[in-house]
């Protein structure tokens, strides 16, 4: 069974500030993605970033990187230089190989809401 | 660019009452799932279709629930007779052969 663990509830910081979401999975299928989403107030999932399990180069896009640590079973995302609109609510996600006829159905996490103040 | 678009964006019902949520997946799109998400809690799978029948379901899935894809360009969640624990935002998602879920806007399900 796959599993998905976001330790962190929530998480509050100042504008500026870097911040680290983690995110922690499980799963016995040997090809897998992971992804992120963001969930603003507005309520819309919004994806962020998607992982294969063969990829372990951490990504860094703007002001968002991640680290994938397939020894640890871990995909954390870094914000740098955090601003209020990224005040959200964040969800990891996992999911089997996407190859034809494969489900893929996305198991989430309970995902992080992170505040960041003016 | 093209979207998954889902109708209404609000249904309030009362309970008991069926409610029939839609969803336009992406046209190109051969795999379709419907996620769960009860207020401040995660992402839940409900079911997911492929070629013309449900391919799994979890346990949330139960005979109170169908899923439709009446023609070729719907796609459609029933809930047959509404109780309260079903209040939750209703997310319709699609995908190609190889590339990640896009996942539409939510229906918010509210019963009373």
């Amino acid at each position: 069974a796959q599993k998905v663990t976001q330790a962190q509830t929530e998480i509050s910081v100042v504008e500026k500030e870097d911040v680290t979401l983690d995110c922690v999975y499980e799963t016995r299928d040997t090809t897998y993605y992971l992804f992120w989403y963001k969930q603003p107030p507005s309520g819309e999932l919004v994806f962020l970033i998607r992982r294969n399990s063969f990829d372990e180069q951490n990504e860094i896009s703007g002001r968002y990187s991640w680290n994938f640590q397939k020894s640890t079973s871990s995909f954390n995302f870094t914000i740098t230089a955090s601003q209020v609109v990224d005040s959200a609510v964040y969800f990891c996600a996992l999911s089997e190989a996407l190859i034809p006829g494969a489900n893929s159905k996305l198991t989430f996490g309970k995902g992080i809401t992170l505040s960041v103040r003016p | 660019e093209p979207e998954v678009t889902q109708t209404p964006s609000h249904q309030v019902t009362q309970m008991g009452q069926e409610v029939i949520l839609r969803c336009v997946p992406i046209s190109n799109h051969l795999y379709f799932y419907w996620y769960r998400q009860i207020l401040g809690q995660k992402v839940e799978f409900l079911v997911s279709f492929y070629n013309n029948e449900i391919s799994e379901k979890s346990e949330i899935f139960d005979d109170q629930f169908s899923v439709e894809r009446p023609d070729g360009s719907n796609f459609t969640l029933k809930i047959r007779s509404t109780k309260l624990e079903d209040s939750a935002m209703y997310f319709c998602a699609s995908r190609d052969r190889t590339h990640e879920q896009y996942f539409g806007p939510g229906t918010r399900l509210t019963v009373t």
